[in-house]
Order: C-alpha cells, then sequence, then structure tokens
C-alpha cells in the first residue's frame, strides 16, 4: 500500500469552479502534512501546509481528519494558472511521502 | 544562493557509465535530501542528510547508488554502472529544519540512460 494516495484525475474545470481533491495517507503517525504544486516538467513547489483547524490562503483551502487520515485541498474561483499537478505529503520517520498527484487543467 | 541549485541540468550517458550529480543547498538549511521522480511516476525518496549524524539511506534502490554530503553543504549522488531503469529526473531538495518544515526544490537533473 502506497503511503500516500490521490485520484490521479484529470480534473478539467471551467474557470471560476470550485474543485476539490482529497488524499488518504496510511501512516497515522505522520505530524505534518502539505500540498506541493508541480507544473509540467517542473520541480514541486511548495504550495501550502495543512493543520488540523483547517487553514487558508487566498482562494486555497485545505483541511486535516487525523481520524479518517484524510486530506483535502478546495480551491475556490479557478484560474487558468492554476493548471497543474498537485501532490498530497504527509511526513514519515526522516523524509516526505508524495502522492503521485492530481492534474487539474483549467479550460477557458 | 537563494535557491536549491543542481547540475547538470541535463545528462545522457551510456549503459554501464557511471554519473555523478551535484545539489549545492540553501545556505543555513541543515537537511538535504534526494529523490527521484520517473516518467508518470511519483516521487520516490533515495537519501536524507540532516547536519553531521549519519544518512538516511533506506531509500536507495541499490548498491550502485551512493550519496555523500561534505562540509554540510554541497551534496553529490554517485550512480554507479547505469542501468536504462535509473532514468529519471533526480530532484534535491533543502530544509531549514527537516520534514516538518516542508522542503524548497531544485529543478531537477533529468538523466537519460542509453
Amino acid at each position: 500500500r502506497k503511503e500516500v494516495e490521490q485520484d490521479p484525475g484529470p480534473f478539467n474545470v471551467p474557470e471560476g469552479a470550485t474543485v476539490a481533491f482529497n488524499c488518504t495517507y496510511s501512516n497515522s503517525a505522520s505530524q505534518s502534512f502539505f500540498w506541493y504544486r508541480q507544473d509540467c516538467r517542473k520541480e514541486p513547489k511548495l504550495l501550502m501546509s495543512v493543520y488540523s483547524s483547517g487553514n487558508e490562503d487566498g482562494r486555497f483551502t485545505a483541511q486535516l481528519n487525523r481520524a479518517s487520515q484524510y486530506i483535502s485541498l478546495l480551491i475556490r474561483d479557478s484560474k487558468l494558472s492554476d493548471s497543474a499537478t498537485y501532490l498530497c505529503v504527509a511526513t514519515g520517520a526522516n523524509n516526505l511521502f508524495f502522492g503521485t498527484g492530481t492534474r487539474l487543467t483549467v479550460i477557458p | 544562493g537563494a535557491g536549491v541549485s543542481q547540475s547538470p541540468s541535463n545528462k545522457v550517458t551510456e549503459k554501464g557509465k557511471d554519473v555523478e550529480l551535484r545539489c549545492d543547498p540553501i545556505s543555513g538549511h541543515t537537511a538535504l535530501y534526494w529523490y527521484r521522480q520517473s516518467l508518470g511516476q511519483g516521487l520516490e525518496f533515495l537519501i536524507y542528510f540532516q547536519g553531521n549524524s549519519a544518512p538516511d539511506k533506506s531509500g536507495l534502490p541499490s548498491d550502485r547508488f551512493s550519496a555523500e554530503r561534505t562540509g554540510g553543504s554541497v551534496s553529490t549522488l554517485t550512480i554507479q554502472r547505469t542501468q536504462q531503469e535509473d532514468s529519471a529526473v533526480y530532484l534535491c531538495a533543502s530544509s531549514v529544519g527537516g520534514r516538518n518544515y516542508g522542503y524548497t526544490f531544485g529543478s531537477g537533473t533529468r538523466l537519460t540512460v542509453v
């Protein structure tokens, strides 16, 4: 079983739409969680951390449910520039475990 | 420098040759990680360095892979007797205090073994 599992998509949404991504993690000992964004043929970049209380950064909202070992990312008012692959991430003993990513395409 | 620097950005090598990939982390970042990403695949952890502690080598796929970090800064990942399945993008990342702080990645080295 993978440490972090995500729906690979693709998600194709119109500009202005709201889209949500979910992922699950297998290690109940994971302490920290993140969402990364990866553009085609580029390195992953940290989008935001995920806190138990939920946190928001502009149009992006992240949620963590420790009981269900479930993480989510909500993007409101999607922009063309949001098109990318979104990676769900959970900590391991010494490193980060990355999901394989969910591909988002925002359509004009 | 301002970011994590990796070199070369691209490397094409013949099967059986050795290659060295270099990573220069963000100044002051004590933690350094190597990952690789094959086409259409997720990131695979390879090795982790934290300060002067012994590295966590648990992700290295075979004994052909090794890495060192000199002076707590620059790191070199060496692949001996390269195989075609070693073709991937090798990503280095550094962190100010370890995994709980998230990572900053370099732009990677795209390795192609022919």
